[in-house]
C-alpha cells in the first residue's frame, strides 16, 4: 500500500470554528490532492499541489485553503466551517512517472 | 472537459465475468482512459488505464473501442470482494492531472 495517511479520521465540529485536516505521505511524490465526497456523488477536487509551496484551486475550492511547507504534508483548512462542508475528505498522491493516484483512507467531517 | 457515461448499477453472480461499459464520445486524442474503484468505506483505488490498445493487468482487462468513444472494463471472474463503485475517468490534463469522478457504476456481486 502507498504510504499515505490522513488525520484525524473522524471529526465533529461546530459551525464557525476553524478546522485543519492533515495528509501525510512517505512516498516523496510531487503531486498531492484534496477531494471531497458527498452521498451519491463521486469525488470532487478541492485543491491540489504540484510541489512545496505550489498549490492551485480545484472545482470546489470556495471556503477552503491549503498549505504545503514540506513535500510530505498537505494541509486542508476550513477557516470557518459550515454545515455544507460536512463530507468525507480524501487525500491523494501521484508520482510524475505513472499518473496513478493513491488515496488515503479518508476523513469524515461533521459540522453541526 | 470530456465526460464519461456509465450505468448507475450492475449485478453479477460470483465467479462469472463482468463487463462494465463506459461511453466517452467526446474523448480527445490525448485523453487516457482510467478506471478506479471504491470499496465501501474506503478511498478509491487504481484499477487500470489505457490510451488506444487493450490492456491487461492482474486486476482486470480494459477493452477500448477502435474509435475510442467507448471502453469496457472486464473482471474475468467476479468475487464478492469486487463489489464496489467503478469509475471510468478521462485523465484531465489540467489541474495537475486530477481525476474527474462521475457517479460511477455500483457493482453488486451475489453468491
Amino acid at each position: 500500500d502507498a504510504g499515505i495517511t490522513q488525520s484525524p479520521r473522524h471529526k465533529v465540529t461546530e459551525t464557525g470554528t476553524p478546522v485543519t485536516l492533515r495528509c501525510h505521505q512517505t512516498e516523496n511524490h510531487r503531486y498531492m490532492y484534496w477531494y471531497r465526497q458527498d452521498p451519491g456523488h463521486g469525488l470532487r477536487l478541492i485543491h491540489y499541489s504540484y510541489g512545496v509551496k505550489d498549490t492551485d484551486k480545484g472545482e470546489v475550492s470556495d471556503g477552503y485553503s491549503v498549505s504545503r511547507s514540506k513535500t510530505e504534508d498537505f494541509l486542508l483548512t476550513l477557516e470557518s466551517a459550515t454545515s455544507s462542508q460536512t463530507s468525507v475528505y480524501f487525500c491523494a498522491i501521484r508520482s510524475t512517472a505513472t499518473y496513478e493516484q493513491y488515496f488515503g483512507p479518508g476523513t469524515r467531517l461533521t459540522v453541526t | 472537459d470530456a465526460k464519461t457515461t456509465q450505468p448507475n448499477s450492475m449485478e453479477s453472480n460470483e465467479e462469472e465475468p463482468v463487463h462494465l461499459p463506459c461511453n466517452h464520445s467526446t474523448i480527445s486524442g490525448t485523453d487516457y482512459i482510467h478506471w478506479y474503484r471504491q470499496l465501501p468505506s474506503q478511498g478509491p483505488e487504481y484499477v487500470i488505464h489505457g490510451l488506444t490498445s487493450n490492456v491487461n493487468n492482474r486486476m482486470a482487462s480494459l477493452a477500448i473501442a477502435e474509435d475510442r468513444k467507448s471502453s469496457t472494463l472486464i473482471l474475468h471472474r467476479a468475487t464478492l470482494r469486487d463489489a464496489a463503485v467503478y469509475y471510468c475517468i478521462l485523465r484531465d490534463t489540467n489541474s495537475g492531472y486530477a481525476l474527474n469522478f462521475g457517479k460511477g457504476t455500483s457493482l453488486l456481486v451475489t453468491p
